[in-house]
């Protein structure tokens, strides 16, 4: 039973584009938020967190948007870049055991 | 931050065999979690180590399969034992740093 369900499984974009990844979860204990992303043959990499008393949070050209109410949760991908092409996978902390989506592969096309 | 160090990075064993994962973490950590990616797959928690005290286990995972031990603050190490092909995966260690959690880079492990 998958806690956290991610979108799409993959997606393409073009460089300068927007890429938008969404997430959905049902516990309501969870409290912490993580993106990863993840190169083919590296560990996954902390890419930006939020907590769910914060509605949104912006590091750089990455944003996460969190509707508490609706359990969502979305990262956007501003002006994607060839160097983003990577996994990226949702989380969901719950007594300091995360959750992971299933993960979305990203392609930026030059 | 943390830095965490695994060995081997990679291995090709035979079924039946068992492979001892290595885990070091530059500092000292109360939690130590262990987890497995197959191929293609996301990430799924086999267990979690505290120094001193037995590894709690995910449904599904048992010790007799993945022993763990955790000698001390800074390290650990998983054993896949009596291994399958369907054991074939990215074994992944993992820590929590001041509210991050750190991965290391994986050991691949590809059972023949």
């Amino acid at each position: 039973q998958q806690q956290v369900k991610q979108s799409p499984q993959s997606l393409i974009v073009q460089k300068g584009g927007i890429s938008i990844i969404n997430c959905a979860y049902e516990n309501t204990a969870f409290d912490y938020f993580p993106w990863y992303q993840q190169f083919p043959g590296k560990g996954p990499a902390l890419l930006i967190a939020i907590r769910p008393d914060v509605s949104e949070k912006k590091e750089g050209r990455f944003t996460i948007s969190f509707n508490k109410s609706a359990k969502q949760f979305s990262l956007h991908i501003m002006d994607s870049q060839p160097g983003d092409s990577a996994t990226y996978f949702c989380a969901a902390r719950g007594d300091y055991k995360l959750s992971f989506g299933a993960g979305t592969t990203v392609t930026v096309r030059a | 931050s943390a830095v965490i160090s695994q060995k081997p990075s990679r291995d090709i064993c035979q079924r039946g065999t068992s492979l001892t994962i290595q885990c070091q973490v530059d500092s000292q950590v109360t939690m130590m979690f262990w987890y497995r990616q197959q191929p293609g797959q996301s990430l799924t928690l086999i267990a979690t180590a505290n120094q001193g005290s037995e590894a709690t286990y995910e449904s599904g995972f048992v010790i007799d399969k993945f022993p763990i031990s955790r000698p001390n603050l800074t390290f650990s190490t998983l054993t896949v034992s009596n291994m399958s092909p369907e054991d074939s995966s990215i074994y992944l260690c993992s820590v929590w740093v001041q509210e991050t959690q750190y991965f290391g880079p994986g050991t691949r492990l590809l059972v023949l």
